[in-house]
């Protein structure tokens, strides 16, 4: 069975620093696309960064120079690591398993989400 | 950027056909994918690769993508059916792009 868990998250002070871990069972994260993906407060979804299987990362344009994703294939485990953060950061973060480029690219596969609150 | 616009709310009684709408530039040229997200709950993908369904979601659930527009089809809505509905397509290599998502209310 596919499982994703999601942990790191809290409050921290606006400039922090804070790093997400995904913690994947049931298949191989370096065999696969990895995304993170945030939600704010009753707001709706953001994709935030994609690391690829042959190890490309890109970020979406709020976050680049900021956040960095990486994976440990020896613990089969996604991260996140996120500097200056700031009050819009504050999210809900998911990791999420993509379907691959075969099937049309999209996220089959979630974990159940780790609260970063970023406040003073 | 590149934006993919959804109506904020849907409603439709039980029983009938619910159409979600997702527009976009040549969306048609891309694939198209739908999540389904209830209070509290992380998204489930409804809808990949513009109309084919993942194992264990519903016959009810429908998806077509073509011109501007994507669209999800409930046929047969349900009570259970209520929740949050968005669009996503990756519009270049290392882009993604969700809609703002849509509110389906059955009653």
């Amino acid at each position: 069975e596919v499982q994703l868990v999601e942990s790191g998250g809290g409050l921290i002070q606006p400039g922090g620093s804070l790093r997400l871990s995904c913690a994947a069972s049931g298949f191989t994260v370096s065999s696969n696309y990895m995304s993170w993906v945030r939600q704010a407060p009753g707001k709706g979804l953001e994709w935030v960064s994609v690391i690829y299987s042959g190890g490309s990362t890109f970020y979406a344009d709020s976050v680049k120079g900021r956040f960095t994703i990486s994976r440990d294939n020896s613990e089969n485990t996604l991260y996140l690591q996120m500097n200056s953060l700031r009050a819009a950061d504050m999210a809900v973060y998911y990791c999420a398993r993509d379907l691959g480029a075969a099937a049309g690219l999209a996220f089959d596969s979630w974990g159940q989400g780790t609260l970063v609150t970023v406040s003073s | 950027s590149y934006d993919l616009t959804q109506p904020p709310s849907v409603s439709v009684s039980p029983g009938q056909t619910a159409t979600i709408t997702c527009s976009g530039d040549q969306l048609g040229d891309k694939y198209a994918c739908w999540y389904q997200q209830k209070p509290g709950q992380s998204p489930v993908l409804v809808i990949y690769q513009d109309d084919k369904r993942p194992s264990g979601i519903p016959e009810r659930f429908s998806g077509s993508n073509s011109g501007n527009t994507a669209t999800l089809t409930i046929s047969g809505s349900q009570a259970m059916d209520e929740a949050q509905y968005y669009c996503q397509a990756w519009v270049s290599r290392g882009s993604v792009v969700f809609g703002g998502g849509t509110k389906l209310t059955v009653l």
